[in-house]
């Protein structure tokens, strides 16, 4: 069964370093997001991806923050300069269509911000 | 405002016994309903969904929801709970082709 992958399971970074987080999506599969929980909170919705353009991004979702598919394959999320609140599991989903209107997640990449 | 509550933050069950864990949503359009389960070190995993029609859903590993639009409910319900469904479980609503809005989720410890 198709899934969605992404790595590293688990990144190490110091405070102030560039990430980048990757996801490689269902292959048929559309829309495109990143969400992100804080150990012991919520999942919380960051940016949705859609015809190589953001279509939705949350308040948290800051200029530190950027996404892009690179190669038709990939999808990444990029945090330019970490801060130890980033620290989390980001999960990326995908989803075929908006009819089908259901979001398959990723295992998720655990990020440590030193 | 989109929001998603579920008020147990902790429940603990024997095996064998029915589980019911409750979610409340509000969402300013129809809502598409989702419940997902994550064991630990592990993402998350779509159990079953409402979009329209039966309000009683049936999901993967016998597990069910109802929706009930007069009282913005979703609760999950499984009638014989097994040592394997110790996890966490999140409620999350979202529009079609939106993003979801999660709950802070229900821990589910399972006792012999």
């Amino acid at each position: 069964e198709p899934e969605v992958t992404q790595t590293p399971s688990h990144q190490v970074t110091q405070m102030g370093q560039e990430v980048i987080l990757r996801c490689v999506p269902i292959s048929n599969h559309l829309y495109f997001y990143w969400y992100r929980q804080i150990l012991g909170q919520k999942v919380e919705f960051l940016v949705s991806f859609y015809n190589n353009e953001i279509s939705e991004k949350s308040e948290i979702f800051d200029d530190q923050f950027s996404v892009e598919r690179p190669d038709g394959s990939n999808f990444t999320l990029k945090i330019r300069s970490t801060k130890l609140e980033d620290s989390a599991m980001y999960f990326c989903a995908s989803m075929r269509d908006r009819g089908v209107n259901e979001q398959f997640f990723g295992p998720g990449t655990r990020l440590t911000v030193l | 405002a989109q929001s998603v509550t579920q008020p147990d933050i902790h429940i603990t069950v024997s095996e064998g016994a029915s589980l019911e864990l409750r979610c409340n949503y509000s969402y300013g359009a129809t809502p598409y309903l989702f419940w997902y389960v994550q064991s630990p070190g592990q993402g998350l995993q779509l159990l079953l969904k409402y979009f329209s029609g039966d309000t009683l859903v049936q999901g993967i590993k016998g597990f069910e929801a109802e929706f009930k639009r007069s009282q913005s409910s979703f609760n999950l319900r499984k009638p014989s709970v097994h040592w394997s469904d110790a996890a966490e479980y999140f409620c999350a609503v979202g529009g079609l082709g939106n993003n979801l809005f999660f709950g802070t989720g229900t821990r589910l410890t399972v006792i012999p």
